[in-house]
């Protein structure tokens, strides 16, 4: 079956630091890659995306490359904010045979800190 | 963009009751809706499938009987824990995707349920 694993939090850093979320997947065919995003008490954003290989997704500074051969979707970001802090999640996207239709299936979270 | 409103966003309980959560996509047709529970500290668990006018497909070890999901419009599906028992409480979260939509655009979620039983 398909799988995510990212790695396990929490991660704190400082105001301006370097930030990587490693991700790795498990999934048959050619899924689509994603990286949500969810702020404290609320539901999930999508903050970037890539559905083929080599693809980089990138939005608000936040970059994540597909990379086939290593089947991993790392986030990254240069400088991070005290406003980057939330929970991110890795999730691919692939058909789903029970329902007809796609499915997501995450990773377990990784909960970011940023302090000042 | 696509818009899912969910409601209500907190919700406190008596055991035994029964509770209803709902999911309205806003500006688009909800052909599919997926139901998540998500535990402190863990990831979103798949609880059910629901495509529009059909039963929903429940994933292994959720049980259909106490969780009741009807999807029987394409801006509507509500998700309704019955007979509910503090550990039921949890965050529940929709996400919608429409049969129009290309799934590599990703899916849209609601903002999330809290449930509390006491």
């Amino acid at each position: 079956g398909n799988s995510v694993t990212q790695m396990e939090g929490p991660v704190t850093l400082s105001e301006e630091a370097f930030l990587t979320i490693n991700c790795t997947y498990t999934a048959t065919g050619y899924p689509s890659l994603f990286w949500y995003v969810q702020y404290p008490g609320e539901g999930l954003q999508l903050l970037l995306k890539a559905t083929k290989a080599d693809d980089k997704g990138s939005n608000k500074g936040f970059e994540a490359t597909y990379r086939k051969e290593t089947t991993s979707f790392h986030l990254e970001k240069g400088s991070v904010q005290v406003s980057d802090s939330a929970v991110y999640f890795c999730a691919l996207s692939a058909p789903y045979s029970g329902a007809g239709s796609y499915q997501l299936t995450f990773g377990k979270g990784t909960k970011l800190s940023v302090i000042p | 963009g696509a818009v899912v409103s969910q409601h209500p966003s907190r919700v406190i309980c008596k055991s035994g009751t029964s509770v209803k959560i709902e999911c309205r996509s806003l500006d688009f047709q909800a052909t599919t809706m997926f139901w998540y529970r998500q535990f402190p500290k863990k990831s979103l668990m798949l609880m059910a499938t629901s495509n529009e006018g059909s039963k929903a497909t429940y994933e292994q070890g959720v049980e259909k009987d106490k969780f009741l999901i009807n999807h029987a419009s394409l801006t509507l599906s509500t998700l309704t824990v019955t007979s509910a028992h503090p550990e039921d409480s949890s965050f529940y979260i929709c996400s919608a995707r429409s049969r129009g939509i290309d799934p590599n655009y990703g899916y849209t979620f609601g903002s999330g349920t809290r449930l509390t039983v006491v």
